[in-house]
């Protein structure tokens, strides 16, 4: 299995400011996701990052709202923008490694904005 | 994927008896299946998961069951544990994403 690895593993931010976490892989995988779970909810998918082009969104999230990097095939990072208290949530790296394709997550990173 | 809640159903069970947890899924399309186990401040671990070709799997303690005809999942722990404690997503894949259920909140009380 992939192991995964996230910074910072929480947070306490200000409305207004940018957030970014990074996600570390210890082997390269080409799928790699971010996914967003509210308070006492299940897991949303937030984009897909894709090596070498633009991430790909899922509806009701957007490139200036969460930005995402993956310069290579073990890294990426996602930046919450412009925060608010609704940000508040856990931000959890994904990846799909192995034969069976099979997905794995992170540990999370878990964001309050006051 | 499934429209989610506030509170997660909860399934309280004794230590030593088998705990059932079940899923129902909407896309008759999808292929591949999974169920995670979520600790408190950890992130989703995988368990077990089964293809659509297949209605029953198992593995260590755990056993996944398909019905394709009523989309239906279930996972059933056998002798159920203090560390099962915690809640348990079903999740469903057609097409590259991976969408996840409500989640069950499995208590196991000594």
């Amino acid at each position: 299995s992939a192991v995964i690895s996230q910074k910072p593993s929480r947070d306490i931010c200000q409305r207004g400011t940018s957030l970014t976490i990074q996600c570390q892989v210890d082997s390269q995988v080409t799928m790699m996701f971010w996914y967003r779970q509210q308070p006492g909810q299940s897991l949303t998918l937030i984009a897909t990052a894709n090596q070498g082009s633009e991430a790909t969104y899922e509806s009701g999230f957007v490139i200036d709202k969460f930005p995402i990097s993956r310069p290579n095939l073990t890294f990426s990072t996602l930046t919450v923008s412009n925060m608010s208290p609704e940000d508040s949530s856990i931000y959890l790296c994904s990846v799909r490694s192995g034969a069976q394709g099979t997905q794995y997550f992170g540990p999370g990173t878990r964001l309050l904005v006051l | 994927g499934e429209s989610v809640g506030l509170h997660l159903p909860t399934l309280s069970v004794q230590e030593g008896d088998n705990s059932i947890i079940n899923c129902a899924y909407s896309n008759s399309a999808s292929d591949y299946f999974i169920w995670y186990k979520q600790e408190s401040g950890k992130g989703p671990q995988f368990i077990i998961d089964i293809r659509s070709n297949m209605d029953k799997r198992q593995g260590q303690r755990v056993t996944v069951l398909l019905n394709k005809t009523v989309k239906h999942l279930s996972l059933q722990i056998a002798a159920t544990q203090p560390g099962d404690s915690a809640v348990y997503f079903c999740a469903e894949m057609s097409g590259y994403a991976l969408n996840f259920g409500k989640g069950t909140s499995l208590l196991v009380t000594p």
